[in-house]
């Protein structure tokens, strides 16, 4: 039973273009969102995050949109540069209890110059 | 920086073998993992520990067993090594403050079992 679905498993924009990536969770425990970028022969790090008390969360180029009701959020990354080809993951977790992350299954995304 | 430190990045096993991946944390955290990378699955959780000596499967256990003995070190175990169990193996350490989590990722180990 995969706990979050993210999509979609690859994307290709050119230089500038603003790639989406959703994701759909089931738990309704899940109070704490995160999306990792992991570059290819490095483990994912900590991009940006968000908690369900808000429904948009900026940092630099990189913006959560979050809809509580519909259980979805989604990574938008403006101005996409090269530089941002790596693969993303959304994730969940709760805020007490087991803090273990539940992973979505990645999306590669290629920005072309 | 933060620093997890796995002490291989490729590794070549007998099906059958016992194996054992290592991890190192320097930040104190008292969170560790251990997930399993594979295409098209994402990351899947095998094991945490949330203190020492203290262990909780996660969502893919079967297989496996972990160890952790001291505050910096968690290590998985793979009792009997069987070809499904080639992956990347990636360890993590994390704090949790004011409602925030961060893990930290090691650069994971290439496990092939042949």
């Amino acid at each position: 039973q995969q706990q979050v679905k993210q999509s979609p498993q690859s994307l290709i924009v050119q230089k500038g273009g603003i790639p989406i990536i959703n994701c759909a969770y089931e738990n309704t425990a899940f109070d704490y969102f995160p999306w990792y970028q992991q570059f290819p022969g490095k483990g994912p790090a900590l991009l940006i995050a968000i908690r369900p008390d808000v429904s948009e969360k900026k940092e630099g180029r990189f913006t959560i949109s979050f809809n509580k009701s519909a259980k979805q959020f989604s990574l938008h990354i403006m101005d996409s540069q090269p530089g941002d080809s790596a693969t993303y993951f959304c994730a969940a977790s709760k805020d007490t209890g087991r803090r273990a992350l539940t992973f979505g299954s990645g999306t590669r995304l290629q920005v072309q110059p | 920086d933060v620093k997890v430190t796995q002490s291989s990045r490729y590794l070549v096993k007998r099906t059958g073998e016992k194996v054992f991946l290592e991890c190192v944390q320097d930040m104190d955290h008292e969170n560790m993992f251990w997930y399993r990378q594979d295409p098209g699955l994402g990351l899947r959780l095998i094991y945490f520990s949330y203190d020492v000596k203290m262990k909780e499967k996660g969502d893919i256990p079967e297989g496996y067993s972990v160890s952790r003995e001291k505050k910096e070190r968690f290590s998985l175990i793979l009792e009997s090594a069987s070809t499904n169990q080639t992956s990347m193996y990636l360890c993590a350490s994390s704090y949790h403050r004011g409602g925030h989590t961060e893990a930290f990722f090691g650069q994971g180990t290439r496990l092939t079992v042949v």
